[in-house]
């Protein structure tokens, strides 16, 4: 079956500008999570969906990014008036039920990010 | 302050033999660790979860070890090949159990020569 899909693959914008980064979980997983990979670095954890919990939003690193999930099913992060330190590669996950503990987490290919 | 380490050197070894990668946590109580493989261009892929109460797991050829006491993990690959060659990540559940987040490592690059 699909796996998880995230659009655009590629994305160049001006500091100052808008963005916003499409995630497609894979089909039934009530999980999803946003990560953040900058050059040579591990994935940083940004935001976390679960079912019709609140997420848990712990990671997002100031007030300009947001994300929602509509329908638990699609997410899309929004990063307002973008930096050029927001440049990074944005990971994207999901998980069948989100148990505490146990589930395999499936990773989209990454939308890249260039704040110019 | 709350950390996961791993080798930021690359590891370089020769075909055939066994790769040892190390992941060490301080100020964490992970009730589960995972290791992921991620190459480049491409999101992470998932390869073995062990929980705190298993000293060892084994899949193939790898092989992940658990110490809670020394707060680490290693993970093996034996017979060692050059696809075998990208990073790998340790993930680590920073509420031990309590959710599904996953805190991950910066990861270790491993290059395998033929």
């Amino acid at each position: 079956g699909a796996g998880v899909s995230q659009s655009p693959s590629n994305k160049v914008t001006e500091k100052g500008k808008d963005v916003e980064l499409r995630c497609d979980p894979i089909s039934g997983h009530t999980a999803l999570y946003w990560y953040r990979q900058s050059l040579g670095q591990g994935l940083e954890f940004l935001i976390y969906f679960q079912g019709n919990s609140a997420p848990d939003k712990s990671g997002l690193p100031s007030d300009r990014f947001s994300a929602e999930r509509t329908g638990g099913s699609v997410s899309t992060l929004t990063i307002q008036r973008t930096q050029q330190e927001d440049s990074a590669v944005y990971l994207c996950a999901s998980s069948l039920e989100g148990r505490g503990g146990t589930d395999t987490q499936y990773f989209g290919p990454g939308t890249r990010l260039t704040v110019l | 302050s709350q950390k996961i380490e791993q080798n930021s050197e690359a590891l370089n070894i020769q075909e055939g033999k066994t790769a040892t990668l190390t992941c060490n946590y301080t100020n964490y109580s992970p009730a589960y660790l995972q290791w992921y493989r991620q190459d480049p261009g491409r999101g992470p892929v998932f390869l073995l979860l062990i929980r705190e109460n298993e000293k060892e797991k084994r899949k193939e050829r790898l092989k992940v070890t658990f110490d809670t006491t020394l707060k680490q993990s290693l993970f093996h690959i034996t017979a060692s090949q050059p696809a075998d060659s990208a990073t790998y990540l340790c993930a680590l559940d920073p509420y031990g159990g309590a959710t599904n987040k996953l805190i991950f490592g910066t990861g270790t690059l491993l290059a395998v020569q033929p």
